[in-house]
């Protein structure tokens, strides 16, 4: 069964510096990767997708990278802001045939001005 | 477009009610999805649809029927609501192909008392 973990589960870092969010699943059998940023109280919006045949996407400030043989992924953000705080949510969807994500519960991401 | 809408966004119940809750895309996807998010579990995926006039089991069905009548709403029901279904539910849809990019509503927030 897949499992994905993120960690750490929160980070609290001073503008500016440049910070690494991590996700580590299960099972090395899927089809992407996918990066959401959840506000607050509220939806989900998508950051990054990362397709099987991919390594990493970038996107402004943020890079993801993918290495489905260890099970992991890094996001990649450059220079923080105040306005990047946010909770970082990764999913991945399997090739079970079934398309369905499983998400990570998240990393709490908050930069101090 | 609108992108993926759901109404209510908020939601008191006494235990035993039913309701309903709708979603509604506008991007023409195939698929839609309904997640529920509790603190600490990250998001489970309740039921999903890969087309109009099906539906299927996610990783927590039970308590929860849905219906997909119409390609554009996806149907959330609660018939007997229990305090246990307190939670932020969301809805999110995607294209039937690779890479099944997904895109979320707003949630509903619903309390059981």
């Amino acid at each position: 069964k897949q499992e994905v973990t993120q960690i750490p589960a929160a980070l609290s870092v001073p503008e500016g510096e440049n910070l690494v969010l991590n996700c580590s699943f299960t099972d090395s059998a899927i089809y992407n990767l996918q990066w959401f940023r959840q506000d607050p109280g509220k939806g989900l919006t998508s950051l990054l997708l990362i397709q099987s045949s991919q390594r990493e996407q970038t996107s402004g400030r943020l890079n993801a990278s993918l290495d489905k043989s260890s099970g992991r992924s890094t996001l990649y953000i450059a220079a923080s802001q105040p306005g990047d705080s946010a909770t970082y949510l990764c999913a991945v969807i399997a090739l079970s045939g079934t398309y369905k994500y499983i998400f990570g519960t998240g990393t709490r991401l908050k930069v101090l001005a | 477009n609108a992108g993926v809408t759901q109404t209510p966004k908020f939601r008191v119940l006494k235990t035993g009610q039913s309701m309903t809750l709708l979603c509604a895309q506008d991007m023409n996807h195939e698929y839609m999805y309904w997640y529920r998010q509790d603190p600490g579990m990250g998001l489970r995926l309740i039921h999903y649809s890969v087309g109009e006039g099906t539906t299927a089991k996610g990783e927590v069905p039970d308590g929860y029927n849905v219906s997909r009548l119409k390609k554009q709403n996806f149907l959330l029901g609660l018939e007997s609501a229990a305090p246990s279904q307190t939670s932020v539910y969301f809805c999110a849809s995607s294209y039937s192909g690779h890479p099944y990019e997904q895109y979320f509503g707003p949630g509903t927030r619903l309390t059981v008392t």
